[in-house]
């Protein structure tokens, strides 16, 4: 079972739009990281938040994580067409050693 | 050059045959994973490791086994048991803690 759900599993918006993406998940964590996957390669970190953060920047990426809710957004502004790739949540739930699970992902295309 | 690295990059198996896909990381990272990813799909836990002679089932081990002898490597056995071996498999290292994970560029598994 995938501890991680992303909504919406597919989004497309032109260049300069704000493109935002969220993430749903089961259990307590000690962190949630977001990567970034272009086709066919392996996935790239972007941010890690640890449940005690509620939000957090890197450049134009945004996250913010309510653990009440269990749920994540990555909010990615003034998007360009070389953000266009998959982006996938990930947790380290609490109790659960080093164990990094995945959810489904969203694929972002970005219009010229 | 740090980095992570899988071998081969495609990978051809007929019916029956195991086949053993490489890891090898020298970013001198305790634990080591390896996913699944169908296409257009998330990623999924096969098995992972901490820590060296050390390893535990994810969500999908069933047909897969693996071994972690030397701190920089995981190889990753496809048995014949494994009905539907057809994927896209990713190899990932961290630091223990649930850092951000670093990934190769995958193998693509397919039988003939």
């Amino acid at each position: 079972s995938q501890q991680g759900e992303e909504d919406p599993q597919a989004l497309s918006i032109q260049e300069g739009e704000n493109a935002t993406m969220n993430c749903s998940y089961k259990t307590s964590i000690n962190n949630l990281q977001w990567y970034r996957q272009n086709s066919g390669r392996g996935l790239v970190h972007l941010i890690l938040i640890r449940s005690n953060e509620r939000e957090k920047h890197s450049g134009r990426l945004r996250v913010t994580l309510d653990t009440s809710k269990k749920s994540s957004s990555l909010l990615i502004t003034a998007s360009r067409a070389a953000d266009t790739a998959s982006y996938f949540c990930a947790t380290v739930p609490n109790n659960a050693g080093n164990m990094l699970t995945f959810g489904g992902g969203t694929r972002l295309m970005v219009k010229p | 050059d740090g980095g992570i690295t899988q071998s081969p990059k495609y990978l051809f198996r007929k019916e029956g045959q195991n086949v053993t896909l490489s890891c090898e990381q020298n970013l001198n990272h305790d634990a080591m994973y390896w996913y699944r990813q169908d296409p257009g799909q998330g990623l999924r836990l096969i098995y992972y490791s901490q820590i060296v002679n050390d390893f535990q089932k994810g969500d999908i081990a069933e047909g897969y086994s693996v071994s972690r002898e030397k701190k920089e490597s995981f190889p990753l056995t496809v048995t014949s048991a494994q009905k539907n071996p057809t994927a896209f498999y990713l190899c990932a290292s961290s630091r223990v803690g649930g850092t951000e994970a670093f990934f190769g560029q995958g193998t693509r598994l397919t039988v003939v």
